[in-house]
């Protein structure tokens, strides 16, 4: 079965903080999303990897596929950055399957 | 470029009845794929058309079909509706099979 772990569920930080979300899967991929989801609102796409690192501003993202993970960063954290955090991953010939969520939560 | 657009954003309606969800990609985007999210279940792929076929279907009941036209707006239609079918509706479209989808904002039913 194609399986998508998150972790932590939850997480608190205080502004400025650095960040480490990060998400397992279980069979080899063709391409994972980092996609972010604020309160009420829609999905947006952050990051897609299927190899190496990623940076946009103050979030990166990188991938090892060998050991079936990757990580989202999110530098110097700001309390716009709270949000649902998920991965996405889509494996061959399927489509996705979404991870549980990471939910931020950045404390001025 | 315009981004992907649904509609309606909210709407309401009551059980037995059907819904018909509108999805219009990013221009020269030719899948179309359709997720329902609750708070129970999370986000859950429901079936992706490309070029007007339906490629790939979720584990859902037949109560929920879609379809794509030739410019390649979708629809998906919810027949019977249940109170467990109150989610938010996203599309997402691509330019190619795996390529980087773009999701829309979703729609929100609520069945009561």
């Amino acid at each position: 079965k194609n399986e998508v772990e998150q972790s932590p569920q939850n997480l608190t930080a205080q502004e400025g903080e650095f960040i480490t979300i990060n998400c397992s899967y279980s069979v080899g991929i063709s391409a994972l999303h980092w996609l972010q989801q604020h309160p009420g609102g829609g999905i947006v796409s952050l990051f897609m990897l299927s190899s190496g690192k990623k940076k946009h501003g103050r979030l990166i993202a990188t991938i090892n596929i060998q050991e079936k993970h990757s990580s989202l960063h999110i530098t110097a954290s700001h309390p716009r950055d709270s949000a649902v955090y998920i991965c996405a991953v889509g494996f061959y010939g399927q489509n996705f399957v979404f991870g549980p969520g990471t939910r931020l939560s950045v404390l001025p | 470029k315009a981004g992907v657009t649904q509609t309606p954003r909210y709407l309401i309606k009551t059980r037995g009845q059907q819904v018909t969800l509108s999805c219009s990609p990013i221009s020269g985007h030719r899948s179309v794929s359709w997720y329902q999210q609750t708070p129970g279940q999370g986000l859950q792929f429901l079936f992706e058309y490309f070029s007007e076929t339906q490629r790939n279907k979720g584990n859902f009941p037949g109560r929920f079909s879609g379809r794509q036209f030739s410019n390649s707006r979708s629809e998906m239609n919810v027949s019977t509706l249940e109170l467990g079918d109150s989610a938010l509706y996203l599309c997402a479209s691509r330019e190619q099979l795996y390529n980087e989808q773009f999701f829309g904002p979703g729609t929100r039913l609520t069945v009561l």
